[in-house]
């Protein structure tokens, strides 16, 4: 079965950084790879996600980048602000309802 | 627009006791459904997922069982709970097109659970 890896599991910037969280999977049919943000006490909520035809995507300061040849992906964050201080997971699917998740990786955004 | 309700929030519960937790969903038809448990600090752990009513799938075998007896309907049950059930819960739905395309999952609030 797939096995996602995220690294690192903390990860501390000042206000305005940039923050990179990276993820790397095993299984190659996996084509669909969503990021989210869980805040303290709440359920996890969908970022950004990228489908396997595509190299990058980007929402505003966010974006993602995937290089399926090597197998990993990762979620850029520019611009930190506090607000953005979180556990984001990272995941990986081939068919809907084997998604796998990442260990996990909390964001400290400092003023 | 699609909602996902899940209750209660917070639950303490002695050692031995039963458990229900209940998860619906709204807006949708033939969604796949999913419970995860999170440990404090620790990622997220499929417990069972189904693509249509009474169809169940378990990723681990535990004190613990689901079921689905309508559509938009999931429910998580244990007979007697033990230390070792307590974390957060929860659920979680896809759109459920075949099985052939990929679609984020959508999770509930989730219910902290306490077992003393």
């Amino acid at each position: 079965g797939e096995n996602v890896e995220q690294h690192p599991s903390t990860l501390s910037v000042q206000e305005g950084d940039s923050a990179v969280i990276k993820c790397t999977y095993s299984d190659s049919a996996s084509n669909y790879f969503p990021w989210y943000k869980q805040e303290l006490g709440k359920g996890p909520q969908l970022i950004i996600d990228i489908r396997s035809n595509v190299g990058e995507k980007k929402d505003q300061r966010i974006a993602v980048t995937l290089n399926k040849t090597a197998k990993h992906f990762s979620l850029h964050i520019t611009e930190t602000q506090p607000e953005d201080s979180a556990v984001y997971f990272c995941a990986a699917s081939s068919r809907g309802h084997d998604m796998r998740f990442g260990a996990g990786t909390r964001l400290t955004v400092k003023p | 627009s699609q909602t996902i309700h899940q209750w209660p929030a917070t639950l303490v519960q002695p050692v031995g006791s039963p458990l229900s937790l209940e998860c619906t969903v709204e807006g949708t038809s033939n969604p796949n459904l999913y419970w995860y448990r999170q440990a404090a600090g620790r990622g997220l752990q499929l417990l069972f997922y189904s693509v249509g009513i009474g169809q169940i799938s378990s990723e681990v075998p535990q004190n613990l069982s689901a079921s689905r007896p309508q559509d938009r309907q999931f429910i998580l049950s244990s007979k007697k709970l033990l230390l070792s059930d307590s974390g957060f819960y929860l659920c979680a739905w896809s759109q459920g097109v075949g099985g052939k395309t990929n679609y984020g999952y959508t999770f509930g609030s989730g219910t902290r659970l306490t077992v003393v």
